[in-house]
């Protein structure tokens, strides 16, 4: 059964960069039929996508956020990692990776998700 | 602000059937993009529900059924029970000048 696990720090201070890594059990993160993205959930609010990876480097982000985010991945680690800079407390929200497949555009697994609060 | 759009609830006894609207626009759904439906629990990551407009995942009960026309697609559930009770999200893609994958502004679905 294929698991995924956020992972980093839950406060973050305004205008430093956020942090999470998600680590991939159960399967390999190396298959080509599937993105790996993240999503988030602002307290009480709807999702929303922020980007998605392959394992081959590629990336695709939300271009509301695109100037800001650095996803990545580490195959040897079957992990992939967000980045998000210059935070601000509209980035409060619970953070989600989820496995994408990408001949359907749907997200098929999700982690647990993360609460990151971002404050001085 | 999501460019598709749900009502914020709806809700029905326990037995009866309820659906739930996602409204998109020619450059998502009405352009061909698929809906896939998420159910969310209090407290809990969302899990794929509908995928391809109407294609349930193992597991998922045929109680809930999808359906997709013009820039419109919609979620059905007939026999509600009270574990229904969660927000459904709707999922498609966007093919605008800020092309992104993109989720519905959810329902919170009561079973009275």
């Amino acid at each position: 059964q294929l698991q995924l696990q956020e992972s980093g720090p839950g406060l973050v201070k305004p205008s430093e960069t956020l942090s999470l890594t998600c680590t991939v059990s159960g399967g390999s993160i190396s298959s080509s039929s599937y993105y790996w993205g993240w999503i988030r959930q602002p307290p009480g609010k709807g999702l929303e996508w922020i980007g998605s990876i392959h394992y081959s480097g590629t990336t695709h982000y939300n271009p509301s956020l695109k100037s800001r985010v650095t996803i990545s991945v580490d195959t040897s680690k079957n992990q992939f990692s967000l980045k998000l800079s210059s935070v601000t407390a509209a980035d409060t929200a619970v953070y989600y990776c989820a496995r994408q497949i990408i001949s359907l555009a749907t997200f098929d697994y999700w982690g647990q998700g993360t609460l990151v609060t971002v404050s001085s | 602000q999501s460019v598709l759009t749900q009502p914020p609830s709806v809700s029905g006894a326990p037995g009866q059937r309820v659906t739930i609207s996602c409204t998109g626009s020619s450059s998502n759904i009405g352009a061909g993009y698929d809906v896939h439906w998420y159910q969310q629990l209090p407290g809990t990551a969302p899990k794929l529900l509908l995928y391809g407009n109407s294609n349930r995942p193992s597991g998922v009960p045929d109680r809930f059924s999808g359906s997709k026309s013009g820039t419109s697609a919609s979620l059905a559930i007939t026999g509600l029970q009270a574990e229904d009770e969660a927000d459904y999200y709707c999922q498609s893609y966007d093919s605008s000048l800020s092309a992104s994958y993109v989720f519905g502004t959810g329902t919170k679905v009561t079973v009275l």
